[in-house]
């Protein structure tokens, strides 16, 4: 699975839109981007995946570059409930999900 | 009900001893994982399986030992305790790899004395 590199942390305004990167530069054409999340104290939670078009869901959207090597997963309205760590995830179909260290989103109020 | 479950919650035991954290999920998902996460962390591969009687190593497998004799239950098992495996551990699950959710279980947390 190709390697991620995301910033360690970032901070946004609350009920403003939230842009999280995620560079894959080594990503192969058949791995899937994911992104999951962890609120405190609790396990990850699904947020979206794509592998090669934009991806829309309730919860958030995920752009992915042309070539795919970056992505960004876009919150459109960050709540307070959204401040959690971000990770971005690549994986080969019939393969394992291996986290990095995630983003550290913190949301203010 | 339907989902992932993991017991006990909450295990305290003592160095040297078996114990075993047990999984069950009722979507009858291909493939399971298990994770560990340590203080201030992020999530470490234990080991995994794409289906039942086949399990692979992770990142982390050493002391631990898992089956998977149904599609439902994944077992952990520690065979002899140590601090160092003082951890939360969750288990996870998913109709696929790659193209499909996990779903992660709440997580149990262990503390070796």
């Amino acid at each position: 699975d190709a390697k991620t590199t995301q910033p360690n942390s970032m901070e946004s305004n609350e009920e403003e839109p939230v842009h999280l990167p995620c560079n894959h530069s080594t990503i192969s054409g058949t791995d899937y981007i994911h992104w999951y999340r962890q609120l405190p104290s609790q396990g990850p939670e699904y947020v979206i995946h794509g592998l090669t078009s934009n991806v829309n869901n309730r919860m958030a959207s995920l752009a992915i570059a042309e070539d795919r090597k970056s992505s960004t997963l876009i919150l459109h309205r960050a709540t307070l409930r959204d401040a959690a760590v971000y990770y971005c995830i690549t994986m080969e179909y019939g393969n394992k999900l291996v986290f990095g260290a995630g983003t550290i989103l913190r949301v203010k109020s | 009900d339907a989902g992932i479950t993991q017991s006990p919650r909450y295990k305290i035991t003592e160095t040297g001893r078996q114990v075993t954290l047990m999984c069950h999920q009722t979507w009858s998902h291909s493939y399971m994982f298990w994770y560990r996460q340590d203080l201030g962390h992020g999530l470490r591969l234990i080991y995994y399986s794409a289906a039942a009687d086949i399990t692979d190593k992770g990142e982390v497998p050493d002391g631990y030992v898992v089956s998977r004799s149904k599609t439902e239950n994944f077992p952990l098992t520690l065979e002899s305790a140590t601090r160092s495996q003082t951890s939360v551990y969750f288990c996870a699950s998913s109709e696929r790899s790659g193209g499909t959710e996990a779903f992660f279980g709440q997580g149990t947390r262990l503390t070796v004395v």
